[in-house]
């Protein structure tokens, strides 16, 4: 089973709430990504945990803050976001036997529209 | 320059065309390239890796040419479900980044 579940699938919010998207795996992988994409661009990597621990933080603004409860589950916490911030976001999982040769495996992604 | 480029297209041919993607890398230390691809407001999915020389699948035939920095990916046979964003991802060892390409769109006429 290669799946990755993504919720919740759509999601709206203002810019003065809070709100978390969750992401769930059970291939036993110890790297999960957050990425985001908008429109017509590539995916663009925000947050690599490994074992647990942020490993990468690609200088994402504060307003988004991931969390790794688990092996199996990663969290990204929403809070006080912009209109720009509208994209999809995308959690993957990886294996970490080879860093860099292992297959990303990406879960459906959650369409955030900002007002 | 970008570290990945790609053609963005759109290749547009008929049915049963073989159609061919480049995709060029700047890091000599890039060590795994993969070809994903992504259908209209989907995920990414993963079509083929390519670790060596290259490989193929069906329809679907990916090389590496290491000394000049490219990996294409062939089409043959080209199918009306093949229409998609099809990406190249690169990425060094030892590392958690994956480089992704702007994407190239192919879209299969009938």
């Amino acid at each position: 089973d290669t799946e990755v579940t993504q919720t919740p699938k759509h999601l709206v919010m203002g810019m003065t709430n809070k709100k978390s998207l969750k992401c769930e795996q059970h291939m036993g992988h110890r790297a999960m990504y957050w990425y985001k994409q908008k429109a017509k661009k590539p995916p663009e990597l925000m947050f690599v945990y490994s074992y647990e621990k942020l490993s990468i933080n690609e200088s994402v603004p504060s307003r988004f803050s991931p969390e790794c409860p688990n092996s199996s589950l990663l969290n990204l916490h929403l809070h006080a976001l912009q209109p720009e911030d509208s994209a999809l976001y995308l959690c993957a999982s990886s294996q970490v036997a080879e860093l860099g040769q292992e297959t990303q495996y990406f879960g459906p992604g959650t369409r955030l529209l900002v007002l | 320059r970008k570290e990945v480029e790609q053609d963005p297209g759109p290749f547009n041919v008929p049915e049963g065309a073989t159609v061919a993607f480049n995709c060029t890398y700047s890091n000599s230390a890039s060590q795994s390239f993969f070809w994903y691809r992504q259908d209209c407001r989907k995920e990414p999915k993963l079509l083929m890796s390519v670790y060596s020389s290259g490989n193929e699948d069906g329809r679907f035939t990916a090389q590496l040419n290491r000394a000049s920095q490219y990996i294409s990916l062939l089409i043959r046979d080209s199918k009306l479900s093949d229409s998609a964003t099809y990406l190249c991802v690169v990425s060094r060892r030892g590392t958690y980044k994956y480089i992704f390409g702007t994407g190239t769109r192919l879209k299969v006429l009938a």
